[in-house]
């Protein structure tokens, strides 16, 4: 069945960019029936949509971090990925990916998400 | 952008109990509402899409309604395994938000 792994460093300091991919496997990224998404939680706290990719490449951000954010795909390797600039600890928070199928308008598989530290 | 207003916050309950939660949208979003359930650690687990349309595999205690600004989601009679957080989410444009989250506890 379809997974998402997401991956990239846990530590970036702050001013620094935060760069994570999210690989997928079994199945296609390059399907017309889904968009891939990126969402955050800070500890404690609730769920914030960071953006969505579909695999043509057409994007949609949160327009509170759209200045800053960056979202990607390579359907060659079966991932997108996610760039986010000038961090401070306000964005420390585990990052998921999710995919998002357009019939339903809502993130039926996740990956088990990534904790990613903003600190010097 | 669309806020999504979920009540209670907390949520005090015993096994057996029916349970509802409410999520509130700023503006008209059709049916395009999604619950979800989360466990500490873990990420969260599609219950409900399009307001009343139960996920594959998810148990038939698990009922949502609503349409337009105003939505609920029931668990009709509380188990142990659904003592969790749930969020609501829109997708009626794409600026996607959720609501804060109900944390259901233990009475």
């Amino acid at each position: 069945q379809l997974q998402l792994q997401e991956s990239g460093p846990g530590l970036v300091k702050p001013s620094e960019t935060l760069s994570l991919t999210c690989t997928v496997s079994g199945g296609s990224i390059s399907s017309s029936s889904y968009y891939w998404g990126w969402i955050r939680q800070p500890p404690g706290k609730g769920l914030e949509w960071i953006g969505s990719i579909y695999y043509s490449g057409s994007t949609y951000y949160n327009p509170s971090l759209k200045s800053r954010v960056t979202i990607s795909v390579d359907t060659s390797k079966n991932q997108f990925s996610l760039k986010l600039s000038s961090v401070t600890a306000a964005d420390t928070a585990v990052y998921y990916c999710a995919r998002l199928y357009r019939g339903m308008g809502a993130f039926d598989i996740w990956g088990q998400g990534t904790m990613v530290t903003v600190s010097s | 952008d669309i806020q999504m207003t979920q009540s209670p916050s907390t949520l005090s309950a015993s096994v057996g109990d029916r349970v509802t939660i409410t999520c509130r949208a700023s503006q008209s979003i059709s049916s395009w509402l999604a619950w979800y359930q989360q466990k500490p650690g873990k990420a969260p687990k599609l219950l409900i899409y399009k307001a009343s349309s139960l996920e594959s595999g998810v148990p038939s205690r698990f009922s949502g309604s609503g349409s337009g600004t105003e939505f609920t989601l029931t668990i009709s009679s509380l188990q142990p395994d659904d003592f969790a957080t749930y969020y609501c989410q829109q997708y009626n444009s794409f600026a996607l938000t959720f609501g804060g989250g109900t944390k259901v506890e233990i009475k």
